[in-house]
């Protein structure tokens, strides 16, 4: 299996600030990394795919990059609705691993 | 738009079975490149992929759950089942169904639901 490992796991943000998320992959998984946003009671929801690409309806000031095993998703201006957990995600083999997630409160 | 539905029991009882079925709407279930799987949740917990079935049946299972679990598909009703035997309270889970194709990502996920394993 293929450990997803993400920092910080928490981070206290208040809005507009710029926020950074990373994951580390325990092997190369070339770009197939894909990040999650995740509201209580909620299901996950896809935000990016391939490591930068940004799923469609999803706003501008999401984006990621990275590509082997070290991969970033960046907020540019956090906005009142973006407070929730984050999660990475592989995609390159089975089975399927996830991140354990990185929770972003509000400050 | 594709919809996926989760539905079944929300308690089961230690060493029985946790059954579930995903109904998929807005969408066929055999369209030939996607892959239907099963994923959890325990609470304040990371998520965990159970696995996936094709329409034609082919499966994968995790490894860490494989001796345990069982996926199905019926094509007529458009769904999709999932049984995980000899449950322990280590399965309380929200558990969801979502949509995926091979090295991409979970794209339509179903609202989830909560399965206490529970005397």
């Amino acid at each position: 299996d293929i450990q997803m490992t993400q920092s910080p796991s928490s981070l206290s943000a208040s809005v507009g600030d710029r926020v950074t998320i990373t994951c580390r992959a325990g092997q190369s998984i070339s770009s197939y990394l894909n990040w999650y946003q995740q509201k209580p009671g909620k299901a996950p929801k896809l935000l990016i795919y391939a490591a930068s690409s940004l799923q469609s309806g999803v706003p501008s000031r999401f984006s990621g990059s990275g590509s082997g095993t070290d991969f970033t998703l960046t907020i540019s201006s956090l906005q009142p609705e973006d407070f929730a957990t984050y999660s990475c995600q592989q995609s390159y083999s089975l089975p399927r691993t996830f991140g354990q997630g990185t929770k972003v409160e509000i400050k | 738009q594709v919809q996926l539905q989760e539905s079944g029991p929300g308690l089961v009882k230690p060493s029985q079975t946790l059954s579930l079925t995903c109904t998929v709407s807005g969408g066929s279930i055999s369209s030939g490149s996607y892959y239907w799987s099963w994923l959890r949740q325990p609470p304040g917990k990371g998520l965990e992929w159970i696995g996936y079935i094709h329409y034609s049946g082919s499966t994968y299972y995790n490894p860490s759950l494989k001796s345990r679990v069982t996926l199905s598909v019926d094509t007529s009703k458009n769904q999709f089942s999932l049984k995980l035997n000899s449950v322990t309270v280590a399965d309380t889970a929200v558990y969801y169904c979502a949509r995926t194709e091979t090295l991409l990502p979970f794209d339509s996920w179903g609202q989830g639901t909560l399965v206490t394993v529970s005397s």
